[in-house]
């Protein structure tokens, strides 16, 4: 079962810009992971943030975490066309359990 | 894409054929999965795997089998009973830290397409 929902779907900004996406997600997690896949790829993982933390970073990479309303956002920065892909969350639940969403799919124009 | 790798990478199976995906990986993790992804969609657990010999269905194992004699393979049947198995199905593995969920590493991926 789909527990992460992205948002937008989609979006297209300009390079440079910089990029927003949220994710909203059901039950309690242990953690919630950001992945980046580009076209016909495998993901590739971008950030992991846990449960008891609230704010990550990674180099142009923001994530926030807000347990209380079950969402997290992932912030890219200053975007560049490389960054174009689709960005899935995933909340960890249990020991063994990870649940995706269905992805925004990122365009950044040149 | 880690020390997970995945073959073939392009697959294609006839009507009534049983066809075995193979993933293999070098981190030493103990777990292991399979998920299907459908295009425009997530990704869906099909089965998972927490130590050798031992394996757990996901939320969509009709129409599929695997194994897991040996810690750094997992391999995918996909069977005659599946459907519609056309689709991009990817390996990934990890290991819990403390008794939780931690980083999940992937592979490439394999394309199935049925003829």
């Amino acid at each position: 079962s789909q527990q992460g929902e992205e948002d937008p779907q989609a979006l297209s900004i300009q390079e440079g810009e910089n990029a927003t996406m949220n994710c909203s997600y059901k039950t309690s997690i242990n953690n919630l992971q950001w992945y980046r896949q580009n076209s016909g790829r495998g993901l590739v993982h971008l950030i992991l943030i846990r449960s008891n933390e609230r704010e990550k970073h990674s180099g142009r990479l923001r994530v926030t975490l807000d347990t209380s309303k079950k969402s997290s956002s992932l912030l890219i920065t200053a975007s560049r066309a490389a960054d174009t892909a689709s960005y899935f969350c995933a909340t960890g639940v249990g020991t063994y359990k990870y649940i995706f969403g269905t992805g925004t799919r990122l365009k950044v124009l040149a | 894409d880690g020390g997970i790798t995945q073959s073939p990478k392009y697959l294609f199976r006839k009507e009534g054929q049983n066809v075995t995906l193979s993933c293999e990986q070098n981190l030493n993790h103990d777990a292991m999965y399979w998920y299907r992804q459908d295009p425009g969609q997530g990704l869906r657990l099909i089965y998972y795997s927490q130590i050798v010999n031992d394996f757990q269905k996901g939320d969509i194992a009709e129409g599929y089998s695997v194994s897991r004699e040996k810690k750094e393979s997992f391999p995918l049947t996909v069977t005659s009973a599946q459907k519609n198995p056309t689709a991009f199905y990817l390996c990934a593995s990890s290991t819990p830290l403390a008794g939780y969920t931690d980083t999940q590493y992937f592979g490439p991926g394999t394309r199935l397409t049925v003829l």
